[in-house]
């Protein structure tokens, strides 16, 4: 069966820290990536999806960046970190037709 | 656009009927989901819609009406485990099947 994985789940980081946030997926083979973000009290806003390694599509402009180095690995990060990253952050994965979510990683950026 | 509207909250009450409805005004999608989100968890999928009427799972039952640009998701004999928020999206099969989801409806069930 597949599997999906994300850590940490939580995270406290200082304004204009890096970021690196990690999700793998087992049981899979070349699936489509997603990695949304969570407000408080808001639905989910996605920010970058893959489909296939090395193939990133943005959807939202700012200082995040993704990247898939392999075909079940999606990394999240950011050079220096700002307040308004803070949220719930979330992989997903699918192959048709739901997603399926990862765990979360709830960020604090102080 | 992908406006994708739903009520921010309800309130109903245990052993009762609710209905969430979701309006949205976009095109070219191939499915509409529902999710169910526990507060501080991750969503899990519910149920999903291709072709217009009713797709029943047990007490959950979801239903689309492309020509109305219209969905609702039907929770039947409510428990109290039910209080979540419930999301609707819309997946994208020219965009990598990526889901864009409404805001979200806060269902709190009463005793």
């Amino acid at each position: 069966s597949q599997t999906i994985h994300q850590w940490p789940a939580t995270l406290v980081q200082p304004v204009g820290s890096p970021l690196s946030l990690e999700c793998t997926v087992e049981g899979t083979s070349n699936p489509n990536l997603y990695w949304y973000r969570q407000a408080a009290g808001r639905g989910l806003q996605l920010l970058f999806y893959s489909v296939g390694i090395g193939q990133i599509s943005s959807e939202v402009p700012q200082n995040l960046s993704a990247s898939r180095p392999q075909d079940r690995q999606f990394i999240l990060s950011s050079k220096k970190l700002l307040l308004s990253d803070s949220g719930f952050y979330l992989c997903a994965w699918s192959e048709q037709p739901e997603a399926f979510f990862g765990q979360g990683t709830r960020l604090t950026v102080v | 656009g992908q406006n994708i509207d739903q009520p921010t909250e309800m309130t109903a009450t245990e052993g009762a009927i609710v209905q969430i409805n979701c309006t949205y005004q976009t095109s070219g999608f191939n499915g509409l989901f529902w999710y169910q989100q526990h507060a501080g968890e991750a969503p899990t999928f519910l149920s999903y819609n291709v072709l217009d009427g009713l797709e029943e799972k047990g007490r959950f039952s979801s239903f689309l009406s492309r020509s109305k640009g219209y969905s609702y998701l039907l929770l039947k004999e409510l428990q109290m485990k039910d209080s979540a928020s419930y999301l609707c999206a819309v997946s994208y099969p020219a965009a990598g099947n990526k889901l864009t989801f409404g805001g979200g409806t806060r269902v709190l069930v009463k005793p």
